[in-house]
C-alpha cells in the first residue's frame, strides 16, 4: 500500500520562508494534499494538487509536486505565528479507492 | 464544503468502559470516515461507514471493538468498547465530497480527544 514520509520537526524565524517536504510511494496516487492541524483542533485542508499538476499557488502557499521523485512539497512564505502548526501531507489513489494515506505530520515551530 | 460536529470534544473514560463519539454533518454524505490519531503520530483509518450497510474495518479494527453506527445520510457514531489506556487517542470523523474525481475534498471533525485511565 501507500507510504507516505515527511520529517518530524521544522523551526523557522517569522518572516522567513517555511518549506515542508513530503515523499509518497504509490506513483498512481492522483491527488495529493496538505492539511493543517492546529492545538486542540481537526485537520484544516490547506490546498491540494492533482498529480498532473507541477506547481499550484494560493496566495501564500505554495505546493511543488515532482511526480518523477514522487516528491511534494509546501512552501509557506512570510511565516508568521499563527502558522505554527502540524502540517499534514496526504495521498489519496482514487479508481474507487477512497482513502487517504497520511503522513506523520510536520510540526512547524515559528519564532518571533 | 462540509461542516462536520463532533462531540464529545474530550473525555477521560476509566478502563472496561465504552465511549460513543457521535459525527454530524451539515449535508448529506454517502461515505463517512472514521480515523485515530495516536499520540505523536499519523491518522490511521479504521472503518469506512455508509448508510444502510455495515461499516468496512481497516486491518487490525473489528467491529466488536470499535462498533460503527451509520442510520442516515447526515449522522454516524463510533464506540470504542471495553477500553485500556493503549485507546487514548484522537478520534476524528471525516467525510469526503467530490466523488472522488477531481476536487475531491476531505473534511474532519474537531476530533474527540480521549483518554483511558
Amino acid at each position: 500500500g501507500e507510504d507516505v514520509e515527511q520529517s518530524l520537526f521544522l523551526s523557522v524565524r517569522e518572516g522567513d520562508s517555511s518549506v515542508i517536504n513530503c515523499t509518497y510511494t504509490d506513483s498512481s496516487s492522483t491527488y495529493l494534499y496538505w492539511y493543517k492541524q492546529e492545538p486542540g483542533a481537526g485537520l484544516q485542508l490547506l490546498t491540494y494538487i492533482f498529480s498532473n499538476m507541477d506547481m499550484k499557488q494560493d496566495q501564500r502557499l505554495t505546493v511543488l509536486l515532482n511526480k518523477k521523485d514522487k516528491h511534494l512539497s509546501l512552501r509557506i512564505a512570510d511565516t508568521q505565528t499563527g502558522d505554527s502548526a502540524i502540517y499534514f501531507c496526504a495521498a489519496y489513489s482514487g479508481a474507487g479507492s477512497y482513502q487517504l494515506t497520511f503522513g506523520k505530520g510536520t510540526k512547524l515551530s515559528v519564532i518571533p | 464544503s462540509a461542516v462536520i460536529s463532533q462531540k464529545p470534544s474530550r473525555d477521560i473514560c476509566q478502563r472496561g468502559t465504552s465511549l460513543t463519539i457521535q459525527c454530524q454533518v451539515d449535508s448529506q454524505v454517502t461515505m463517512m470516515f472514521w480515523y485515530r490519531q495516536q499520540p505523536g503520530q499519523s491518522l490511521t483509518l479504521i472503518a469506512t461507514a455508509n448508510q444502510g450497510s455495515e461499516a468496512t474495518y481497516e486491518s487490525g479494527f473489528v467491529i466488536d471493538k470499535f462498533p460503527i453506527s451509520r442510520p442516515n445520510l447526515t449522522f454516524s457514531t463510533l464506540t470504542v468498547s471495553n477500553m485500556s489506556p493503549e485507546d487514548s487517542s484522537i478520534y476524528l470523523c471525516s467525510v469526503e465530497t467530490g466523488g472522488g474525481g477531481w476536487g475531491t475534498e476531505a473534511f474532519f471533525g474537531q476530533g474527540t480527544r480521549l483518554t483511558v485511565v
